[in-house]
């Protein structure tokens, strides 16, 4: 059973536009969520990430927006540029030091 | 500068040959990670070591194995390589939940 689920998997957003990147998750009891990106021929990097005492994280045009009760979050980018065309991933926590990765949004920013 | 280390780049094997990848981190952390990444499917967990000779299997082990007797290096077998492992196998290095990737290598198997 896949823990981590992405939507969509490919988005094309317009520069200047706002980008909706969706995630939920199976396990109630997953308590940090990081969204990493990766652009091609590198390594995914972390972007921003939130624990699950929190509703909302921040960080520059960069949003996580986290619903704890029905297990969703969702990154949202405002201002969209053609550097942030790139794969986000989503993934959960538990323990163990083990992250359960979402397959990813590929995210195309026209200019 | 907090660095994960990948080598080689790109490898082109045939079907039957061993492979070995090789991993570095600077950063003394105890826990690394091993990871395949084919299109549409994401990151998938191949093994993770805890630190020197403590390894465990993840999500789809079968067809590798690892090695870890130093902290900062954490290498990737395939013996007898296969056509379908083909992929891009990427390394990460931990302290707790924020992983630290490298930049990965591309194994084409013939």
């Amino acid at each position: 059973q896949q823990q981590v689920r992405q939507s969509p998997q490919s988005l094309t957003v317009w520069e200047g536009e706002t980008a909706i990147l969706n995630c939920s998750y199976e396990d109630s009891t997953f308590n940090y969520f990081p969204w990493y990106q990766q652009f091609p021929g590198e390594g995914p990097a972390l972007l921003i990430s939130i624990r699950s005492v929190s509703d909302k994280k921040e960080d520059g045009r960069f949003t996580i927006f986290f619903n704890k009760r029905e297990k969703k979050l969702s990154l949202h980018i405002t201002d969209s540029q053609p550097g942030d065309s790139a794969t986000y991933f989503c993934a959960a926590f538990l323990n163990y030091n083990v992250l359960y990765f979402g397959s990813g949004t590929k995210l195309t920013v026209e200019p | 500068d907090m660095k994960v280390t990948q080598m080689p780049r790109y490898l082109i094997k045939r079907m039957g040959e061993n492979v070995l990848l090789e991993c570095g981190q600077d950063m003394s952390h105890e826990t690394m990670y091993w990871y395949r990444q084919d299109p549409g499917l994401g990151l998938q967990l191949i093994y993770i070591s805890y630190d020197v000779d403590s390894n465990s299997e993840g999500d789809i082990p079968k067809g590798y194995r690892v090695s870890r007797k130093k902290r900062e290096h954490f290498s990737l077998i395939l013996d007898s390589a296969k056509t379908n492992q083909t992929s891009v196998y990427f390394c990460a290095s931990s302290l707790s939940a924020e992983q630290y990737f490298g930049p990965g290598t591309r194994l084409t198997v013939l």
